[in-house]
C-alpha cells in the first residue's frame, strides 16, 4: 500500500524512553525521515535517513528500522519533547512523498 | 543558513485558482541536489505533501505531483527571483490549510529541510 501508519498518540513518563513508530511497504526500500512539529510552529527535521540527526537536534532522538516499520526513539523524555511526531518517505511506487498520520506525544 | 518564507493571499474563493509563493533567502534555488516543494496540513490534522520541482542536474524542470492533487497543481521555479510558487485551480473548502513551503533534499529517502513558517489559506466565498 501507499501509506505509512502511525500510532494517534503516545504518552511516556518524564525521563522514561519512547518509541514513535511509523508502518508503510515502502519502507522495506527506502528509510523514514522524522519531524517534531510544536503547536503553530512548522515541523522540524529530528532524524534523517538511517539514523542521521541535523546539527542541533539533541542526541536523545535516535533512528532504527526493520522490515517495514520504522521507529523513532527519545531516550530521557523531557517536556519539551511534547509534540507531535510525523514521519515520511517514498511511496511504494519510488516516484512521490508521504507522510504519516503524525503521533501525539504526551510526556507525563 | 537557508530561510523560506511564503506569501500569498489569506483568503480564496470556491472554485478559484490559490496562488503562493515562496521566497528563499541565505542560499540559491539553483542549488544541485535540492527539490523546491509545498506540502499543506489542514487545521487540526496532519500533513500532506503537495508537489516537488528539481530544477538541476540531469533532472531540471523535473516535477512531481501528488496523484490526488495532479490535475490542480502546478509548482514552478524562477530563479532570476530566486523563489518558486504553487498553483492549485478549482479550490474548494477541503483545500483550506496551512501551506508550508519548504526544501525537499533528493537521494534514495528525501527529507524536507528546512520548512517556511507556513501560511493559512481559507477557502470561503
Amino acid at each position: 500500500s501507499s501509506e505509512l501508519t502511525q500510532d494517534p498518540a503516545v504518552s511516556v513518563a518524564l525521563g522514561q524512553t519512547v518509541r514513535i513508530t511509523c508502518q508503510g511497504d515502502s519502507l522495506r526500500s527506502y528509510y523514514a525521515n522524522w519531524y517534531k512539529q510544536k503547536p503553530g510552529q512548522a515541523p522540524v527535521l529530528v532524524i534523517h535517513g538511517k539514523n542521521n540527526r541535523p546539527a542541533g537536534i539533541s542526541d536523545r532522538f535516535s533512528g532504527s528500522s526493520s522490515g517495514d516499520t520504522a521507529s523513532l526513539t527519545i531516550t530521557g523524555a523531557q517536556a519539551e519533547d511534547e509534540a507531535d511526531y510525523y514521519c515520511n518517505s517514498r511511496d511504494s511506487s519510488g516516484n512521490h512523498l508521504l507522510f504519516g498520520g503524525g503521533t501525539k506525544l504526551t510526556v507525563l | 543558513q537557508l530561510q523560506l518564507q511564503e506569501s500569498g493571499p489569506g483568503v480564496v474563493k470556491p472554485s478559484e485558482t490559490l496562488s503562493l509563493s515562496c521566497t528563499v533567502s541565505g542560499g540559491s534555488i539553483s542549488s544541485n541536489s535540492y527539490y523546491w516543494g509545498w506540502i499543506r496540513q489542514p487545521p487540526g490534522k496532519g500533513l500532506e505533501w503537495i508537489g516537488s520541482m528539481f530544477h538541476s542536474g540531469s533532472t531540471y524542470g523535473s516535477t512531481y505531483y501528488n496523484p490526488s492533487l495532479k490535475s490542480r497543481v502546478t509548482v514552478s521555479v524562477d530563479t532570476s527571483k530566486n523563489h518558486f510558487s504553487l498553483n492549485l485551480t478549482s479550490v474548494t473548502a477541503a483545500d483550506t490549510a496551512v501551506y508550508y513551503c519548504a526544501r525537499v533534499v533528493a537521494g534514495p529517502s528525501p527529507w524536507v529541510d528546512p520548512w517556511g513558517q507556513g501560511t493559512l489559506v481559507i477557502v470561503s466565498s
